[in-house]
Parts: C-alpha cells; sequence; structure tokens
C-alpha cells in the first residue's frame, strides 16, 4: 500500500540557516508524484514544489529544493536561508496513478524558526 | 480573484443535523477533492471527482455525500452529524490525473465544530 511517512513531528531551526525535512515514500507503482505543502498557523494549505518519479533532476524552487533519491524512495524538502515566515506545518504528499489520482499525506513536521 | 473558495468559513451546529460545505474553483481544473484534516492535523482524503464523476471514494461514512453540478464546483453534504466529524475540511483542485497530475490546490478550509 502506498505510504508516506515524516518522522521529525517538530524541528527547530537558526534563521538564516538551512533546514531538512525528511519524507520517505513506499508505493509500488512506477508512476507516482511527490509533493511538499506548507501550512502556516492561519491554517491554509500552500504547495511548494513538485518532484515527479521519472525526473532526473532534483526539482528547486526559490528557496526550496528536494532531495530526492529513488532507490532509497526518500524526497527531503530542503529550505535554505530559514525565514521567520517559515515557521509553519510542512507536509509530504505523493501522488500514484492506477489511472486515477489519488493522494496520500505524511503526518506533517512543526518546524519553528528561532530569530 | 479566488483560486478555490468554500462556504462557510466556520461551521458549528448541534449533533443531529445535516450541514453542507460549498466549493469553487475558477482554476478550470478538471479534477477536485474533500480532504478532512484532524485535531493532530492528520489529512486524509475523501472524495475525488473528475469532470463531475466521482473517482475516488474512500472509507467515508455515508453519511457524507458530495455533488458535483459542474467541473467548477464540488459540494460536501453531511447528515446526521456526530461529534466525531468536528474537522477541518479542505477543498481542492489539480488539472489532469496520476502521476501526471498538477499541484493541488486548496480552499482556505471550513471549519466543523459539531457540539
Amino acid at each position: 500500500a502506498q505510504k508516506i511517512t515524516q518522522t521529525q513531528p517538530g524541528m527547530f531551526v537558526q534563521e538564516k540557516e538551512a533546514v531538512t525535512l525528511d519524507c520517505t515514500y513506499d508505493t509500488s507503482d512506477p508512476s507516482y508524484g511527490l509533493f511538499w505543502y506548507k501550512q502556516p498557523s492561519s491554517g491554509e494549505m500552500i504547495f511548494l514544489i513538485y518532484q515527479g518519479s521519472y525526473d532526473q533532476q532534483n526539482a528547486t524552487e526559490g528557496r526550496y529544493s528536494l532531495n530526492f533519491q529513488k532507490a532509497r524512495k526518500s524526497a527531503n524538502l530542503v529550505i535554505s536561508a530559514s525565514q521567520l515566515g517559515d515557521s509553519a506545518m510542512y507536509f509530504c504528499a505523493m501522488s500514484y496513478s492506477g489511472g486515477y489520482q489519488k493522494v496520500t499525506f505524511g503526518t506533517g513536521t512543526k518546524l519553528q524558526v528561532i530569530p | 480573484d479566488t483560486a478555490v473558495s468554500q462556504t462557510p468559513k466556520y461551521l458549528v451546529t448541534q449533533m443531529g443535523n445535516d450541514k453542507s460545505i460549498k466549493c469553487e474553483q475558477n482554476l478550470g481544473h478538471d479534477t477536485m477533492y474533500w480532504y478532512k484534516q484532524d485535531s493532530k492535523k492528520f489529512l486524509k482524503i475523501m472524495f475525488s471527482y473528475n469532470n463531475k464523476e466521482l473517482i475516488i471514494n474512500e472509507t467515508v461514512p455515508n453519511r457524507f455525500s458530495p455533488k458535483s453540478p459542474d467541473k467548477a464546483h464540488l459540494n460536501l453534504h453531511i447528515n446526521s452529524l456526530e461529534l466525531g466529524d468536528s474537522a477541518v475540511y479542505f477543498c481542492a483542485s489539480s488539472q489532469g490525473l496520476g502521476q501526471q497530475a498538477s499541484e493541488q490546490y486548496f480552499g482556505p478550509g471550513t471549519r466543523l465544530t459539531v457540539t
């Protein structure tokens, strides 16, 4: 069965430092997509970055990069130069096909940026 | 110019009542979703519609009935509300299916409290 695991319930990072949020996944489907979302305390869900299972290069979006290691089935999110506004819950998610789009979310990591 | 909108934002009601949450997207996406986020922030997909057709129906009590009058709308009706239904319900939309699907855009959420 498809599954997303985020083993870090909470993390702290100093402002301006880089931080890595872990995500591992499990699927037997060769075709899948991996996503990261941010949920600030205000509650909205914000898309950050996407990696397709066939993409050769790691995805990057501004200060966000996805460290995709297919053999290890990991898709860690790296945030560089952390800012106070990065304090939020971060969710890793996977979409997989079989003809339809199913999506599974991890349990989330609460990141707190310390000034 | 809101992309995905939900109404109401807050809903407080008594056990046994029937209520509806409405969702509309103006992104031209062909797939829409309902998620439930519980008090521990766990996000679980409930339903997914593609071009008004139900494609995912997770193990959700049949008191929950989605309705998609057109591609841009996906409403959620809940009968005989129970205390355990208290949660935040998110509507989302995306373009495409399976691994080729784009990221999901989320609505602001509806916080349902059943007393």
